[in-house]
């Protein structure tokens, strides 16, 4: 079975320094990982994901995570946190076969003027 | 427009009354999801097609929820006699061959139980 674990329900961080968002994943086998944006009443938006490829991911609007498989982790971060970001944030991971998203409890994010 | 659309955006509906939910996905899409997120959690998953065929339901999905996908094309979400914890956002998305697992989602609609 698989499940993803956000460690952080809030995070704040002043604009202009690092954002670090954190996942753990449990998945039997090789997972896809994924996070997703979701700002208020706004859908959810795709930032970025990993299929078994390069194990450091570039998504859009300067945000990255990196697939490492010895810590069973896909944490997100961005050098330097604008207004914008602040948003909920959610790893995902796909199950095999189905593909249905399984998705963790959620990461808001605070920015700071 | 090629993203996912989902009517109405927006239900208000009475305890016990009926209500139905209309999700259209990217037309190339082959596989769609139903979600339901609850206010501070996560989407949840509660049953997912294939073309025309409902692979999978959520223990979520009382017998008061039915989905249909008739031509493997639209689909549609019956809450019948809804009660107050059904209040949530439901959400649809798809994804396709091309698409490598990552699923689009639609705006979601918003049921309010009184």
């Amino acid at each position: 079975a698989q499940s993803v674990t956000q460690l952080d329900s809030h995070v704040s961080v002043s604009e202009g320094t690092p954002v670090l968002l954190r996942c753990n994943y449990s998945s039997s086998y090789s997972p896809s990982l994924f996070w997703y944006v979701q700002h208020p009443n706004k859908g959810l938006q795709l930032l970025l994901k990993y299929t078994s490829a390069a194990t450091l991911v570039k998504g859009i609007n300067g945000f990255e995570a990196e697939f490492k498989k010895s810590e069973t982790s896909f944490h997100l971060t961005k050098p330097s946190a604008h207004m914008s970001d602040a948003a909920e944030y959610f790893c995902v991971v796909s199950a095999s076969g189905t593909y249905k998203y399984i998705f963790g409890t959620g990461t808001r994010l605070k920015v700071l003027a | 427009d090629t993203g996912v659309s989902q009517n109405p955006r927006h239900k208000i509906t009475k305890r016990g009354q009926n209500v139905t939910f209309r999700c259209d996905p990217i037309s190339e899409h082959n596989r769609l999801y139903w979600y339901r997120q609850t206010l501070g959690q996560g989407p949840e998953f509660l049953t997912y097609f294939q073309n025309e065929a409902q692979l999978e339901k959520s223990r979520l999905l009382s017998d008061r929820f039915s989905a249909e996908r008739p031509k493997g094309s639209f689909s549609t979400l019956e809450i019948q006699r809804t009660e107050q914890g059904d209040s949530a956002m439901y959400l649809c998305a798809s994804t396709g061959q091309q698409s490598y697992n990552e699923q689009f989602f639609g705006p979601g609609t918003r049921l309010t139980v009184l």
